[in-house]
């Protein structure tokens, strides 16, 4: 079965910490991908990142960057000097290959609620 | 402007009164799902169509409706709203082939 972890439900920080998001998947396919997105306290989900199966590259964006790892099935993710702004709920997803009526689906992680202190 | 739109962003109700959610999209999507989202359960899927007049159950389909007239707009329909239908509503479209979702504000529904 499909399924994606966030074993951090809460994480609290003080502000230029740097902190890292776990998440971990579980899939029978080998062509995949993985998304993180940032759900900020207004409650819009806001895309941050997507990555293919086949791309292991780590990522770097700004102060955010991502590590993919696919021999311990894991997508995590870190801020560098975190920031009061990067306080929210973060979820990581999981999404398959067109399979029947399945295409497009997102198999979301429970999320985890980043708390940085000033 | 690419976007989603929900209306409304907040709507309380009453038990067994019929309500519409409206999901509109402007980029030409033939994908769009709805999803709820509730603590500690992150977002599951509801239901979702692969185009006009296609839709299928997700993984939450019980007590809701959806239709898909036109390809633009996909709205969630609780016939008889129940107290556990109290949640965090989104929309989302895409272009088939797992591209990046566009996901809607976001409607958060209490049913009292």
């Amino acid at each position: 079965a499909q399924k994606v972890t966030q074993a951090q439900t809460e994480i609290s920080v003080v502000e230029k910490e740097d902190v890292t998001l776990d998440c971990v998947y579980e899939t029978r396919d080998t062509t995949y991908y993985l998304f993180w997105y940032k759900q900020p306290p207004s409650g819009e989900l806001v895309f941050l990142i997507r990555r293919n199966s086949f791309d292991e590259q780590n990522e770097i964006s700004g102060r955010y960057s991502w590590n993919f790892q696919k021999s311990t099935s894991s997508f995590n993710f870190t801020i560098t000097a975190s920031q009061v702004v990067d306080s929210a709920v973060y979820f990581c997803a999981l999404s398959e290959p067109p399979r029947g009526g399945a295409t497009n689906k997102l198999i979301f992680g429970t999320g985890t609620l980043l708390a940085v202190q000033p | 402007e690419a976007q989603v739109t929900q209306n409304p962003r907040y709507l309380i109700t009453v038990t067994g009164k019929k309500l519409t959610v409206t999901c509109s999209q402007n980029m030409n999507h033939e994908y769009m799902s709805w999803y709820r989202q509730d603590p500690g359960l992150g977002l599951r899927q509801i239901y979702y169509s692969m185009n006009v007049e296609v839709t299928d159950k997700g993984d939450v389909p019980e007590g809701y409706k959806v239709s898909r007239k036109e390809k633009r707009n996909f709205p969630l329909i609780l016939e008889s709203p129940s107290p556990n239908q109290t949640s965090l509503y989104f929309c989302a479209s895409s272009f088939v082939g797992n591209t990046e979702a566009f996901f809607g504000q976001g409607t958060r529904l209490t049913v009292v």
